[in-house]
């Protein structure tokens, strides 16, 4: 089944700075790739995604790179502000839906203001 | 749009007893899924639904863990008996139905269930 490697576990940046969180997949099938922040006591929401035939996707201040090849992909928040600060979780899986996500074991960003 | 709705938010039990957790999904959404986080880890799939049948559960202790999604749409998820090590917020979160190209594998979570077991 697949695997999701993600790094670093915690991460610590000034507030404006960039922050960039990395992942890697190891089954080939996968071709969808989510990324979600987790809050304090809340369910992990979605924030961005890409699919395997596009190779980076932006929205406003986060952006997410894939490079298929290398089974590597990863989340770039720039501007960072402290409301930024949470868990992020990458994913992977099949864009059936036949599989469910295999998560990554999480990144702490710590925005400091 | 309502979320998925997940009850109990919070539930502490002994050791060796029982507990149930309820799953609403997004309305139409075919899919349901329940995912094990454990402090400090990303969540893990335990079970996973289309419609009422079961797609995967290969992850599922299924010794101690039970689940049913009668009517295809709301879900419960039990466990009997509770061990220590069942700790942990237990995630609900459904898809849409069909692969429509862009969205179909969208999974939306509810705000989870936590269990303390002592």
């Amino acid at each position: 089944g697949e695997n999701v490697e993600q790094h670093p576990s915690t991460l610590s940046v000034q507030e404006g700075d960039s922050a960039v969180i990395k992942c890697t997949y190891s089954d080939s099938a996968s071709n969808y790739f989510p990324w979600y922040k987790q809050e304090l006591g809340k369910g992990p929401q979605l924030i961005i995604d890409i699919r395997s035939n596009v190779g980076e996707k932006k929205d406003q201040r986060i952006a997410v790179t894939l490079n298929k090849t290398a089974k590597h992909f990863s989340l770039h928040i720039t501007e960072t502000q402290p409301e930024d600060s949470a868990v992020y979780f990458c994913a992977a899986s099949e864009d059936t839906g036949r599989r469910a996500l295999t998560f990554g074991s999480g990144t702490r960003l710590q925005v400091q203001p | 749009e309502a979320g998925v709705a997940q009850s109990p938010r919070y539930k502490i039990i002994e050791k060796r007893q029982s507990v149930a957790f309820w799953c609403n999904p997004i309305s139409g959404h075919a899919t349901l899924y329940w995912y094990q986080q454990i402090l400090g880890q990303g969540p893990k799939l335990l079970i996973q639904f289309q419609n009422n049948g079961v797609v995967d559960d290969s992850q599922l202790p299924k010794d101690r863990f039970s689940a049913e999604r009668l009517k295809g749409v709301d879900s419960t998820l039990k466990i009997q008996p509770a061990k220590l090590e069942d700790s942990a917020v237990y995630l609900c979160a459904s898809s849409p139905r069909e692969y429509r190209g862009y969205s179909g594998n969208t999974i939306y979570f509810g705000e989870g269930s936590w269990l303390t077991v002592v």
